[in-house]
């Protein structure tokens, strides 16, 4: 079974910083990996995801994610942050064999001006 | 529909009663799956349908905890003789790729609050 680790459960910035937004996964198999945004009183929307081929994936809002296969990661990283960028971000993995989606605890990131 | 409905938005309870919370899904989608959202606890995952297999019940919590999915469509996860903990946001998530490559698509999420 697959697990997800989302090593910092808050991170806070100031505007036009960079982030990055650290996931780690488990699985025995083969896995496709998300990232996923939740804005204050919205739904979760897809922000990236990664299928296969190239390691280094770009998503919206100039969000981009790199897998990194040894060390089993996909961090998310932004080079510049908005006061628009404050949300929950989730991590999540599904592998190729039993398909379900599993997420990880989320990050709050708290961009301030 | 346009999106995901869930349905009642906002719950509140006494409890042991019975709670029953309904999803449906967007049109077309074959897979369905519930999360529970509560406080610093991310997402956890509790069942998943895929189009007429056996679901995947292995994150349910207890046995109070079942769901169905009537005719690959519609979804009810039926809490029963409710607890405290079991307070929380309640989503619902469809896809319609197979395979665990799809993009999931939330609803706005079922809050149950059990007194």
């Amino acid at each position: 079974a697959q697990s997800v680790t989302q090593l910092d459960s808050q991170v806070p910035v100031f505007e036009e910083a960079p982030v990055e937004l650290r996931c780690n996964y488990s699985s025995s198999v083969s896995v496709y990996l998300f990232w996923y945004v939740q804005y204050p009183n919205q739904g979760l929307q897809l922000l990236l995801k990664y299928l296969s081929g190239s390691t280094l994936v770009k998503g919206i809002n100039g969000f981009e994610a790199e897998f990194n296969k040894s060390q089993t990661s996909f961090h998310l990283r932004k080079p510049s942050v908005h006061i628009s960028d404050t949300a929950e971000y989730f991590c999540a993995v599904s592998d190729t064999g039993g398909f379900k989606t599993i997420f990880g605890a989320g990050t709050r990131l708290f961009v301030k001006a | 529909g346009a999106g995901v409905s869930q349905s009642p938005s906002n719950k509140v309870t006494e409890k042991g009663k019975d709670v029953e919370l309904r999803c449906d899904p967007i049109s077309g989608h074959t897979a369905l799956y519930w999360y529970r959202q509560s406080l610093g606890q991310g997402l956890e995952f509790l069942i998943y349908f895929q189009g007429n297999s056996a679901p995947d019940k292995s994150g349910l919590p207890s046995d109070r905890f079942s769901a169905e999915r009537t005719g690959g469509s519609v979804s009810t996860l039926t809490i029963q003789r409710t607890q405290q903990e079991d307070s929380a946001v309640y989503l619902c998530a469809s896809s319609i790729n197979t395979g665990g490559t799809g993009e999931l698509f939330f609803g706005e999420g079922s809050r149950l609050t059990v007194l």
